[in-house]
Order: structure tokens, then C-alpha cells, then sequence
């Protein structure tokens, strides 16, 4: 019930295609959905994040699409380009039931130029 | 700014020894969270302090390890005795307050356990 499943595992776009990364999640105490993009050698760092009282969020390319009712979201990449390659993460945070913030598995995106 | 600082960047050592992670989190900063990725498990929550008290280390995988935050600035991870198994990558990372503000992550210690 903690678990947050995030797929496709990899991913390969074109530059300037739509990337999109889908999470899913099962306990509704989960109320911010933040993404994270990796780079190798690198710390995780915050891209966007949404509560559950929106159901979209945009910010420059990227977009966080939300579905409260299915427990799914999902990352929108616009236009995506090579420096965009890198790992993705979503992940589900809680205040209750033992402020865990869990991580999906992670999305190796590379967007060839 | 200073981001998170984390030190060593690498340890490798071997089995049976202890080892100690370190974090300097943003001056500011009231969360500090601490990380384990590997291939196979992925990036899970070891612990998290909040105002330097541990709120839930319930992803502290045994008793071999052990976290302390003794102010503001500083909190080490130490894994004794250490095994193979804790080979990893190890984040530090640190927010405003709690799990619902953004966390800033510092760029990890790369521990390897022969």
C-alpha cells in the first residue's frame, strides 16, 4: 500500500517529441507528488511538485497531469530535448501514518538529438 | 548558496568495518532526510529528523546502522559492522520543513563494502 509504481522503466523520444512518465499510487494519505530528474554522479532535484487539489500544473515544458479518482499522474515533457536525458522520478508524500515520502523506481528518459 | 554537502564523496572499505556518512544540510533548512539507492531497491528513505529529532527511521534496514543529528548543521550516518550489502549510493538531502516542501539533495557518498 506504501508502494508507488512508476513505469516505463526507460524511455527514448526524439528531440522535440512529448516525453510522458506515468506513477500510480495506492494509499490516499499521499497528498504532494513531487518529480525529481537525476543526472549521473548527481543528487536527485526537484522539477515540479502537485497536491491533489489541482489536476494540472505546468511549469516552462514540463506539466504534472493528475488523477485524483485513478490515483495516477503523470510527467508531460514538451519539446523535449538531449539535455532532458537523465532519470526521472516521481514520488508521494505523507503526513500522516509516518511522514514517508516514497519514491517510484525511476524512468531512464534519453531523448536523441 | 551552498547546496548540501556530503563527505566522503567515495569510501571502500571492508567488511567488518565502521563506517561514518556525513551532512552539512542548507543553513535554514529544519528537515534532513537520509537516502540509500542501489539498482535493485531504488532511492528509499533511511531516516528523516525534523528540528534535529528523528521522526521515523523506519527504513533503517537493522541495527547496524544508526543516525544522529546533533544540530542544525551536521548529522552523520554510521553503519557498523558494515557488510557487502550496504554497498550503495547514500544521499543526505534537506528541506524547509517536512516531506511536503521541496528537498535539496546533496550529490551523495558512493560506498563500496569488499
Amino acid at each position: 500500500q506504501q508502494q508507488v509504481k512508476q513505469s516505463p522503466q526507460s524511455l527514448i523520444v526524439q528531440k522535440g517529441g512529448i516525453s510522458i512518465i506515468n506513477c500510480a499510487y495506492e494509499n490516499t494519505a499521499f497528498d504532494y507528488f513531487p518529480w525529481y530528474q537525476q543526472f549521473p554522479g548527481k543528487g536527485p532535484a526537484l522539477l515540479i511538485a502537485i497536491r491533489p487539489d489541482v489536476s494540472e500544473k505546468k511549469e516552462g515544458r514540463f506539466t504534472i497531469s493528475f488523477n485524483k479518482s485513478a490515483k495516477q499522474f503523470s510527467l508531460h515533457i514538451m519539446d523535449s530535448q538531449p539535455g532532458d536525458s537523465a532519470t526521472y522520478f516521481c514520488a508521494a508524500s505523507s503526513n500522516t501514518g509516518g511522514f514517508k515520502t516514497i519514491f517510484g523506481a525511476g524512468t531512464r528518459l534519453f531523448v536523441k538529438a | 548558496d551552498a547546496g548540501v554537502i556530503q563527505s566522503p564523496r567515495h569510501e571502500v572499505t571492508e567488511m567488518g568495518q565502521e563506517v561514518t556518512l556525513r551532512c552539512k544540510p542548507i543553513s535554514g533548512h529544519n528537515s534532513l532526510f537520509w537516502y540509500r539507492q542501489t539498482m535493485m531497491r531504488g532511492l528509499e528513505l533511511l531516516i528523516y529528523f525534523n528540528n534535529n529529532v528523528p521522526i521515523d527511521d523506519s527504513g533503517m534496514p537493522e541495527d547496524r546502522f544508526s543516525a544522529k543529528m546533533p544540530n542544525a548543521s551536521f548529522s552523520t550516518l554510521k553503519i557498523q559492522p558494515s557488510e557487502p550489502r550496504d554497498s550503495a549510493v547514500y544521499f543526505c538531502a534537506s528541506s524547509l520543513s517536512g516531506t511536503h516542501q521541496p528537498q535539496h539533495f546533496g550529490d551523495g557518498t558512493r560506498l563500496s563494502i569488499l
